[in-house]
């Protein structure tokens, strides 16, 4: 696509339930971000790819988050066990080259995750 | 430790008015690259400009001029004769040698008309 694409815009869910955060990035960027943003703060680093493999996932905050990135394109991040402290706005950048964050991302619109 | 404070929380002016957004960095690495990335209420980011700490020559591009000094480790940037739509919140954000980028709070600026 154009742009880097995130689905869904919007998921609420429940205390306790497992989440699926989707980013399908510019075609042919070989580096994938994860951000987490709540409201009235600047996104905050959660993972980061580099083709197939998490070169930095020390923004992850607990074992219940992950993220993959099986072919080196799409990227899911994963939920379990929800707590209402992980609303947020789930934001996904790619970059063309290794560069880590040295060079332009380009971010999506963002997954706003609401935990009741 | 690495850090980015944006003190203005929000900025209001009327139309055509000039605004500097100020940004305040900390860092111990020798090289390190500074941006800025616009949120409007859509929500996508958007570069607006990268600086590496080699480079202190200021820059200009149309309408939004960016200021960076080592000495006082700031990176400001200035809106000339601003407009409506240059509504938005905006961040300033540092990349060091673990290539995490680290953001500040962002300034949101309203541009009244």
């Amino acid at each position: 696509g154009a742009g880097v694409s995130q689905t869904p815009s919007n998921k609420v869910t429940e205390k306790g339930k497992y989440v699926e955060l989707r980013c399908d990035p510019i075609s042919g960027h070989t580096a994938l971000y994860w951000y987490r943003q709540s409201l009235g703060q600047g996104p905050e680093f959660l993972i980061y790819f580099q083709g197939t493999g998490a070169a930095d996932d020390s923004g992850l905050p607990n074992d219940r988050f992950f993220a993959v990135r099986p072919e080196g394109s799409v990227s899911t991040l994963k939920i379990q066990r929800t707590e209402r402290g992980d609303s947020a706005v789930y934001l996904c950048a790619s970059s063309l080259n290794s560069a880590g964050a040295r060079g332009e991302l380009f971010f999506g619109e963002g997954s706003r995750l609401t935990v009741l | 430790a690495q850090k980015v404070t944006q003190a203005q929380t929000e900025i209001s002016v009327v139309e055509k008015e000039d605004v500097t957004l100020d940004c305040v960095y900390e860092t111990r690495d020798t090289t390190y690259y500074l941006f800025w990335y616009k949120q409007p209420p859509s929500g996508e980011l958007v570069f607006l400009i990268r600086r590496n700490s080699f480079d202190e020559q200021n820059e200009i591009s149309g309408r939004y001029s960016w200021n960076f000094q080592k000495s006082t480790s700031s990176f400001n940037f200035t809106i000339t004769a601003s407009q409506v739509v240059d509504s938005a919140v905006y961040f300033c954000a540092l990349s060091g040698s673990n290539y995490q980028l680290i953001w500040g709070a962002g300034t949101k600026l309203i541009i009244k008309p």
